[in-house]
């Protein structure tokens, strides 16, 4: 374990629903991201939050929608997905919002049919 | 744009042999590059950085080279075993605003022949 927690591990879901990935982080980290892994692309950084304010949203559409409610957990909420969403999420912490200490999960596996 | 970009998408080595997986940048204002390791089912982790002002850095079995000159990096892997199969990414970072700003490559996948 990294001390950067995902889940669910695995999630399919169909385009007319709704679902949550969370990320949780126990390191004392104060900022928290969200990437996007496709196949064959290179990581896209999707949020970025610094003390529990977004500081950063990549032209992501609106049917992603993150939630930082405190410094330690971090949601994606999904909404009417496309099969073209389908990808690993990954979430990332670091002790501030710079590259050290940078620490990432397992990611959520998702499958949008 | 910039970009960080990998000259090869698969790298099959023998066990034992060395490895070494390249890494191409175009920001010349990157200051600080990583490499990561993600073996499957799992996320990118940690293995070694190098800031802009050091060419060579050694970790134990890695090493990183850093050539400023032709926007060029690169990772060794010495002696390399089967649980070094995974897929390599490099992240060069930019700071930007007083924040530093990641930027990966695509990821070659090293395979370890026993």
């Amino acid at each position: 374990e990294t001390g950067v927690t995902q889940t669910p591990r695995h999630l399919v879901m169909g385009m007319t629903n709704k679902k949550s990935l969370k990320c949780e982080q126990h390191l004392g980290h104060n900022a928290m991201y969200w990437y996007k892994q496709s196949a064959k692309k290179p990581l896209e950084l999707m949020f970025v939050y610094s003390l529990e304010e977004r500081v950063e949203n990549n032209s992501v559409p609106s049917r992603f929608s993150p939630e930082c409610p405190n410094s330690s957990h971090l949601f994606l909420h999904l909404h009417t997905l496309q099969p073209e969403d389908s990808a690993l999420y990954l979430c990332a912490s670091s002790p501030k919002q710079s590259p050290y200490g940078y620490t990432f999960g397992s990611g959520t596996r998702l499958t949008v049919v | 744009g910039e970009s960080v970009g990998l000259h090869l998408p698969t790298l099959s080595v023998q066990e034992g042999d060395n490895s070494i997986i390249n890494c191409a940048y175009s920001n010349s204002a990157s200051d600080y590059f990583i490499w990561y390791k993600q073996e499957s089912g799992k996320g990118p982790q940690f293995i070694i950085d190098i800031r802009s002002n050091m060419d060579k850095r050694q970790g134990q079995r890695v090493t990183v080279l850093l050539n400023k000159t032709v926007k060029h990096l690169s990772l060794q892997i010495a002696a390399t075993q089967p649980g070094d199969s995974a897929v390599y990414f490099c992240a060069e970072n930019i700071l930007s605003g007083g924040s530093y700003i990641p930027t990966f490559g695509r990821g070659t996948s090293l395979i370890v022949h026993p």
